[in-house]
């Protein structure tokens, strides 16, 4: 099962920052945060991941507290075609593990 | 940019028929996933794939399936007899290396009837 929690459902407003929640509080010491998503039925396309430092890439950021047991995925100017469904993903650094997808986050970009 | 690819994507087949799904990775990466997405449902990993052999497999992945890496390019998923609850969309997924960001295909959706 996803060690993750994250919101059913969110909506953002056309052209304002979206801000992603997720919930991590057993992640261990050498797990990665991943986000991935999906638009409608395509493939997962992958956004980004991180260990404890913030990242931030051509897509987005991504914020991890201090503690590591909660990230926020930030899409800095939500366009129509960033609705989609927002998986976070902790995944074992290392090896060759899979990815265990959670329901994610239904975001919602409304004009 | 490259990209991983699937063929077919529709497949209709009958109960009982075998199917062969195809996928071509990015051609630089050396670990090869399928994953499947029952509609409606969440995406399951299926099985895992590096050096010519499994890595790993998930319950899912029973003797109905299997995985081939037919040459240097192609990567196959194979269902010797479908049943109708395996209906889904497949994707395939590849990686540079084990612990890398994994990049997914458009995924091929089989219907069986």
């Amino acid at each position: 099962d996803a060690k993750t929690t994250q919101p059913p459902s969110m909506d953002c407003a056309e052209g304002r920052a979206a801000n992603l929640p997720c919930n991590h509080s057993t992640i261990s010491g050498n797990e990665y945060v991943y986000w991935y998503r999906q638009i409608h039925s395509q493939g997962p396309q992958y956004i980004i991941h991180g260990l404890k430092n913030n990242e931030t890439n051509e897509m987005a950021s991504l914020i991890i507290t201090e503690d590591r047991k909660s990230s926020t995925l930030i899409l800095p100017h939500a366009t129509l075609r960033d609705t989609a469904v927002y998986y976070c993903i902790v995944r074992v650094a290392g090896g060759n593990t899979p990815l265990v997808f959670g329901k994610g986050t239904r975001l919602s970009v409304i004009a | 940019e490259p990209e991983v690819t699937q063929t077919p994507s529709h497949q209709v087949t009958q109960m009982g028929q075998e199917v062969i799904l195809r996928c071509v990775p990015i051609s630089n990466h050396l670990y090869f996933y399928w994953y499947r997405q029952i509609l409606g449902q969440k995406v399951e990993f299926l099985v895992s794939f590096y050096n010519n052999e499994i890595s790993e497999k998930s319950e899912i992945f029973d003797d109905q399936f299997s995985v081939e890496r037919p040459d240097g390019s192609n990567f196959t998923l194979k269902i010797r007899s479908t049943k109708l609850e395996d209906s889904a969309m497949y994707f395939c997924a590849s990686s540079v290396q084990g612990n890398y960001e994994q990049y997914f295909g458009p995924g091929t959706r089989l219907t069986v009837t």
